[in-house]
């Protein structure tokens, strides 16, 4: 357990719709990440947040939008949902955000729109 | 651009012997970390081993070590006494002061009976 917690574990919705995954980070971590990782793929960086603010920004499409509200949680919204929206979506959080620092990864979120 | 590269898309060990999961990188900073990271089917994502590029001693974790040759830009793990609970996808990831990691596609390991 890494101390990470993520939900829901599995979300099912349909195109079009809209979808709220949430976050809460380890105790005493204070920055946050997300990535998207489709099927059979890779970790596909998607944005971070650092004590609430947003420090650094991957491939997030402009539908997608995040946040991290002043406890530390954070939430990752997906709106106008397509096909290819479907993945597994991690968060992972780090003390202070640096590069250098080990990541811990929450158990993820399966999102399938159908 | 710092890249991160691992080109054995699978391997398969036997069970008790020892892999080696290859992982290659480009940057020009001389100060970063190299992490493997651990997928078993349940997706969990799971830190084995780090390293410091800035430390010449190889990390090691139980069965678990590192080959990390920095002006070759190299950074392998090698599995020992292989597991069954050893297969999973391993991912190779580069990270530095700036903020996020770059992860490599990954390895699928295959633990044969």
């Amino acid at each position: 357990d890494s101390g990470v917690t993520q939900t829901p574990k599995h979300l099912i919705t349909a195109t079009g719709q809209r979808v709220t995954l949430r976050c809460s980070p380890r105790s005493g971590d204070l920055s946050v990440y997300w990535y998207q990782q489709s099927l059979d793929q890779g970790l596909q960086f998607l944005i971070q947040y650092y004590n609430g603010e947003e420090r650094a920004k991957g491939n997030i499409l402009e539908r997608f939008s995040a946040q991290q509200f002043p406890d530390l949680h954070s939430e990752l919204n997906l709106s106008s949902l397509e096909l290819g929206d479907s993945a597994l979506y991690f968060c992972a959080s780090s003390v202070s955000g640096q590069g250098t620092e080990t990541q811990y990864f929450g158990p993820g979120t399966r999102l399938l729109v159908l | 651009a710092q890249t991160v590269t691992q080109s054995q898309p699978e391997m398969s060990v036997q069970e008790a012997e020892t892999v080696t999961l290859s992982c290659t990188y480009d940057t020009s900073e001389s100060d970063y970390y190299l992490f493997w990271y651990k997928q078993p089917p349940s997706r969990q994502m799971i830190l084995v081993i780090r390293q410091e590029a800035y430390k010449q001693q190889n990390a090691t974790e139980n069965r678990f070590s590192v080959n990390f040759q920095k002006a070759a830009k190299s950074f392998s793990l090698k599995i020992s006494d292989s597991q069954l609970g050893d297969a999973a996808m391993y991912f190779c990831a580069y990270g530095t002061g700036t903020y996020k990691y770059i992860f490599g596609t990954g390895t699928r390991l295959k633990v044969l009976a």
